[in-house]
């Protein structure tokens, strides 16, 4: 299995172009999520998804959309980048939550370390 | 607005020291704290907690979570250079989804 594999690994940008952050993970999970790493800030949960055809809002959504059309994929669009939009990227996947002491793990992949000039 | 705050943010020490990362939250679906490790690339996993006073221990790794004043400690004891790491909380909700929202996380950096 591959696990979680995030493409690009590296992507600069200019303001005010789109560009699309691809997540595909090979484990038949059923929740999906994208995460933003900022110094001093820890993971910020972006968007997440619960199965495929649907998604939810984290804590900073603005200025990202994203979609579930399969359970493997989970893009993350950007479409007009912004400068604070500067970032490292990470998609996880796990499956949903069991009972209640038990704990599906989040499976992060490498991340997307974005530039926005 | 639920929240998860860690202290210290950065934390310099010498091989051998003994440390703790404090961890306390501020959330209205608490179901458990987890504790992640990140090194130069994605966090892994260390340490899941949903009941008070139950210590989990891992090697030189061990942490107990406080339900009532709502907090968690991760111990690191005898610490070396490879500890060497970002050290994230998160707090997973109730309801059956996998949704985190993590602290910022401390910053470890043990010298030789």
């Amino acid at each position: 299995n591959a696990g979680v594999t995030q493409t690009p690994k590296f992507q600069v940008l200019k303001t005010g172009q789109s560009m699309t952050l691809q997540c595909a993970q090979d484990m038949n999970h059923e929740y999906m999520s994208w995460y933003r790493q900022d110094p001093g800030m820890g993971l910020r949960l972006i968007h997440y998804s619960v199965g495929a055809g649907i998604t939810d809002q984290g804590e900073v959504p603005n200025g990202y959309n994203v979609s579930r059309s399969t359970t493997e994929d989970f893009p993350l669009r950007l479409l007009s980048a912004a400068p604070s939009q500067t970032s490292v990227y990470f998609c996880a996947s796990s499956r949903l939550a069991g009972g209640f002491s038990s704990y599906n793990e989040q499976f992060f992949g490498p991340g997307t370390r974005l530039t926005v000039l | 607005e639920d929240k998860v705050v860690q202290s210290p943010l950065s934390l310099v020490v010498h091989e051998g020291d003994t440390v703790t990362l404090n961890c306390s939250y501020e959330v209205t679906n608490f179901r458990s704290l987890l504790w992640y490790k990140q090194e130069k690339k994605a966090p892994t996993f260390l340490f899941m907690l949903t009941s008070s006073g139950i210590e989990k221990k891992s090697g030189r790794l061990s942490s107990i979570l406080d339900k009532k004043e709502l907090f968690s400690i991760l111990n690191i004891t005898a610490t070396q250079t490879g500890d060497s790491a970002i050290y994230l909380c998160a707090v997973i909700y109730t309801g059956n989804t996998g949704k985190l929202i993590f602290g910022q996380g401390t910053t470890l950096q043990v010298k030789p």
